[in-house]
């Protein structure tokens, strides 16, 4: 079955700091794989995704994610955190022609001052 | 416009209620969905619309009803809830339902508490 593993729930980073938040599939076929931010209280909104092409792939917010097959591994980055990127973020892999959204559990980043 | 919005933000109902969660989009999408997503969880998929008509539903209860009534109108109606039903109740859109490539853009969600 199709499922989406994020190791971390909790991760604390200072502000200026690089940031790294982990993500793993299992997925038979290509995978559909996307990254979503949620701020408390809101809705999702999509920093970037992979279907084909460049395994790195640049998304909005200066977020960068590099698909590895081999490894399974879809991780998110981003060189220099701000305090506004504080939110929880979620990995999905799109199923059913992307209908349904198989989402990890969730990484809530929190930036230090 | 590239908004999804949905209305009431909030509702608060006993179990015996009747009400209805609304969402609308105007960027021409044709395939609209609900997810529900329970506190400090991931979104969940309950049901998917395309081209107005319904083409997943995952198994959920009869408790929940969605409408289409045309391509920019998604309701969820809502009768004899349990307090479990408790959650942020999330509507997106895609303009069609048959690209594995395309983006899903959400709500900002209705959050339902049931008492």
């Amino acid at each position: 079955a199709q499922s989406v593993t994020q190791p971390d729930i909790h991760i604390t980073v200072s502000e200026g700091a690089s940031l790294e938040l982990r993500c793993n599939y299992s997925y038979g076929a290509t995978p559909y794989l996307f990254w979503y931010v949620q701020s408390p209280g809101q809705g999702l909104q999509l920093l970037l995704k992979y279907f084909s092409g460049d395994t790195l792939v640049q998304g909005i917010k200066g977020f960068e994610a590099e698909f590895k097959r081999s490894q399974s591994s879809f991780n998110l980055r981003k060189p220099s955190v701000h305090w506004s990127d504080a939110a929880e973020y979620f990995c999905a892999v799109g199923i059913q022609y992307g209908n349904k959204l198989v989402f990890g559990a969730g990484t809530i980043l929190r930036v230090k001052s | 416009d590239t908004e999804v919005t949905q209305t009431p933000k909030h509702l608060v109902m006993g179990m015996t209620n009747k009400k209805s969660l609304k969402c609308e989009q105007h960027m021409g999408h044709r395939a609209m969905y609900w997810y529900k997503q329970k506190a400090k969880k991931p979104p969940e998929l309950m049901f998917v619309y395309s081209y107005e008509k319904l083409s997943i539903n995952e198994s959920v209860p009869s408790r929940f009803s969605p409408e289409c009534p045309n391509s920019s109108l998604l309701n969820l109606h809502l009768h004899a809830l349990q307090p479990e039903d408790s959650a942020l109740y999330l509507c997106a859109s895609r303009p069609q339902g048959q690209d594995p490539t395309g983006e899903l853009f959400f709500g900002e969600g209705s959050r339902l508490t049931v008492l």
